[in-house]
C-alpha cells in the first residue's frame, strides 16, 4: 500500500516568490494534516481537513498561506509571498478519520527561502 | 497554550546502554503518542497511550503514561544504532483530537 506522497522533496526559492506543495494521502483516509517543522523542533499543525472541509486552521498564517483539498483527496499548501522565516520542512499526514488518530506522515518538503 | 517539554534534548550513548526520555506538561491529556523520526523522513507512530498509569511494551521499548496523564516516559533497553533518531511525544487534550507535538529528543546510538 502506498504511503502519503509529497512533492517536491526539496524546494529553493527567493524571498517574495510563491511556492506550492502537494500531498496525496493514503487512499481512504478522510483526515489530512499539514504541519511545519522547524529545524530541531517538533511539527506544528498548520491546518487539518476532514474530507474537503478545513476544520482547524487556527495556526495557519492566513495573510500568506493558503490550502485547499478539492474533492477531499489531494491537497495543496501555498505560500505567497515567501519570507526567509518560512524555511522549514512541510509535512503532510493523513489518518482514517479524526477518531482514529494514527497519523501517517509523508517524507516532507524541505523549503529553503533565500 | 499547552506545552510539551521533552528531556533531554540530545542524548548520545553507546550500543547496549539503556536510556529513558521524558515528556512533561502542565496539561492533562486524554491520549499521548510517541513517534520516531529519522533524517529526511516523516515521523512514524510507535505507540498511543490513553489510560493513566498505562505501560506498553514494543520489543525493547517501554512506554509509560503518568498516573495524572500529564507526563510520559520512553525507556529503551540495550540500545542499538538503529534506534538513532528524533523521538517526539504528542498529546491531545480531552474533547479534541488535536495533537500537539513536543520539542523532541535527538538520540544517537554509537556502535
Amino acid at each position: 500500500e502506498a504511503g502519503v506522497v509529497q512533492s517536491p522533496r526539496y524546494k529553493i526559492i527567493e524571498k517574495k516568490q510563491p511556492v506550492a506543495f502537494w500531498c496525496n494521502p493514503i487512499s481512504g483516509h478522510n483526515t489530512l494534516y499539514w504541519y511545519r517543522q522547524n529545524l530541531g523542533q517538533g511539527p506544528e499543525l498548520l491546518i487539518r481537513y476532514e474530507n474537503e472541509e478545513a476544520v482547524d486552521d487556527s495556526q495557519l498564517p492566513k495573510d500568506r498561506f493558503s490550502a485547499e483539498r478539492l474533492k477531499g483527496v489531494d491537497s495543496t499548501l501555498k505560500i505567497q509571498p515567501a519570507e526567509l522565516g518560512d524555511s522549514a520542512v512541510y509535512l503532510c499526514a493523513s489518518s482514517l478519520d479524526t477518531v482514529n488518530t494514527e497519523a501517517f506522515f509523508g517524507q516532507g518538503t524541505r523549503l529553503t527561502v533565500v | 497554550t499547552q506545552l510539551l517539554e521533552q528531556s533531554p534534548q540530545f542524548l548520545s550513548i553507546q550500543e547496549g546502554e539503556n536510556l529513558t526520555v521524558y515528556c512533561n506538561s502542565s496539561s492533562v491529556f486524554s491520549s499521548l503518542q510517541w513517534y520516531r523520526q529519522e533524517p529526511g523522513e516523516g515521523p512514524v507512530l510507535l505507540v498511543t497511550v490513553v489510560t493513566g498509569g498505562e505501560v506498553k511494551k514494543l520489543k525493547r521499548l517501554t512506554f509509560q503514561f503518568g498516573d495524572a496523564r500529564k507526563d510520559s516516559s520512553l525507556h529503551i533497553t540495550a540500545a542499538q544504532p538503529g534506534d538513532t533518531g528524533l523521538y517526539l511525544c504528542a498529546g491531545a487534550t480531552s474533547g479534541t483530537y488535536k495533537y500537539i507535538f513536543g520539542t523532541g529528543t535527538r538520540l544517537k546510538v554509537l556502535a
